[in-house]
């Protein structure tokens, strides 16, 4: 069961325009995401995160909306840039602390064009 | 600099050999993790640990072994029983603070032929 679903495959943005990447979640339990940017053949690195007490959280040209009541986010990057084409993994922290682990979406690549 | 060794970075095997890929942290973390990616499918977590001497299965642990005898070093063998090994294999670790991010390494593109 994946209970964490980034729907769109691929995105496809002009360089200067708006990216919205979404991601779609079951668990009700979770109460915290966390975006990830993973370029060709290298590993994931940590973007940008919402804590569910939260609606927004912005960093620079990132910006995450949490929205609790339809289990959705998505992350906005504005102005989008060449440099931003990866592909986009949403994620989310579960279980106790001793035995918690990251659920990863299915991830959607983003290519920015000229 | 801290951070996540992984190594090789490519790796070929023949089918029904072993083979372990290995993964260092200089970063002091107590957890660390395995993941597996494959096209369309995410990334997968294969076992965890979140101390030394002790690690759990995560979703896909079945053909896979794992150790955590020292707090830097995660090795992740590969046996012939895993019956599609042929996928992007990443280590990742984090520090003991809760929602904390994961750090990853590079990844070993592995190819079982």
């Amino acid at each position: 069961d994946q209970q964490v679903k980034q729907n769109s495959p691929s995105l496809s943005v002009q360089e200067g325009r708006i990216s919205i990447l979404n991601c779609d979640y079951t668990n009700s339990m979770f109460d915290y995401f966390l975006w990830y940017k993973k370029y060709p053949a290298e590993g994931p690195t940590f973007l940008i995160s919402i804590s569910s007490i939260k609606d927004k959280n912005e960093d620079g040209r990132f910006t995450v909306f949490l929205n609790k009541s339809a289990k959705h986010l998505s992350l906005h990057i504005v102005p989008s840039q060449p440099g931003d084409s990866a592909v986009y993994f949403c994620a989310a922290p579960w279980g106790s602390y001793n035995t918690d682990k990251l659920i990863f979406g299915t991830g959607t690549r983003l290519q920015v064009f000229p | 600099d801290g951070g996540i060794t992984q190594s090789p970075k490519y790796l070929f095997r023949k089918e029904g050999q072993n083979v372990t890929l290995s993964c260092e942290q200089n970063l002091n973390h107590d957890a660390m993790y395995w993941y597996r990616q494959d096209p369309g499918q995410g990334l997968r977590l294969i076992y965890y640990s979140q101390i030394v001497n002790d690690f759990q299965k995560g979703d896909i642990a079945e053909g896979y072994s794992v150790s955590r005898e020292k707090k830097e070093s995660f090795p992740l063998t590969v046996t012939s029983a895993q019956k599609n090994p042929t996928a992007f294999y990443l280590c990742a670790s984090r520090a003991g603070l809760i929602n904390s991010p994961l750090h990853f390494g590079n990844g070993t593109r592995l190819t079982v032929t």
